[in-house]
């Protein structure tokens, strides 16, 4: 079954303990990326990468690094959270392989509370 | 700077009427769009999506208008169901960045009452 993984769901931390946002993805997609889904703000675009160890900046990266080793695993880094980083996480990926296919595929989500 | 706004919050309709969800956008250099449906606890799934060369684009029930000279499009959804109630995102791209940007608007809550 074609998925996108992440890990973990739900996580409640504090002001600047390092953590980790997993993604994963089985559908062998070039295209990687990290949203922020924020009450009246829609999604916004914090990381993306095209393919394994090309990485770009989206619209608020901003306190956040993300590194891509393998195709398969995106994950997100936030070295030092703060409270304004609490929100909806979204990783999405799609295929790079059909032209103008900009359909992505997302995950289920990773709600972030920092206190 | 919302590049991509969708004005209406929230929509309410009956079960078999028409649900018209609408969208602006100020970025000329967009040339594609899509929309997506979210429902609570899931992420966003494609629904359906339109190039800027196209100004109607169908898929059963699904069907977006884009108006470039406007900058407006609109998804239509006929009959409208019970299960489409959602929040629906719209969002663009530029192919000039090859699909790798999506502006995405703040989302309208839909809902189909039986």
């Amino acid at each position: 079954e074609a998925q996108v993984t992440q890990n973990p769901r739900y996580l409640i931390t504090v002001t600047g303990k390092k953590l980790t946002v997993t993604c994963s993805q089985n559908m062998n997609h070039e295209y990687m990326s990290w949203y922020r889904q924020d009450p009246g703000l829609g999604l916004r675009q914090i990381y993306y990468s095209m393919n394994v160890e090309v990485t770009d900046k989206g619209d608020v990266p901003e306190g956040y690094k993300v590194s891509r080793k393998e195709k398969r695993n995106f994950p997100l880094i936030l070295e030092s959270p703060s409270p304004n980083q609490t929100s909806l996480y979204f990783c999405a990926t799609r295929t790079r392989a059909v032209p103008r296919s900009y359909e992505q595929y997302f995950g289920p989500g990773t709600r972030l509370t920092v206190t | 700077d919302q590049q991509v706004k969708q004005n209406s919050p929230s929509l309410s309709v009956q079960e078999g009427r028409i649900s018209i969800l609408n969208c602006d956008y100020t970025n000329s250099m967009f040339d594609y769009f899509l929309w997506y449906k979210k429902y609570p606890a899931e992420g966003p799934t494609f629904l359906i999506s339109i190039s800027s060369i196209k100004d109607k684009n169908e898929d059963g029930r699904f069907t977006v208008f884009l108006n470039k000279s406007a900058k407006h499009l609109s998804l239509h959804i006929v009959p409208s169901q019970p299960g489409d109630s959602a929040v629906y995102f719209c969002a663009a791209s530029e192919e000039e960045t090859s699909g790798s940007r999506l502006t995405f608007g703040e989302g309208t809550q839909l809902t189909v009452n039986p």
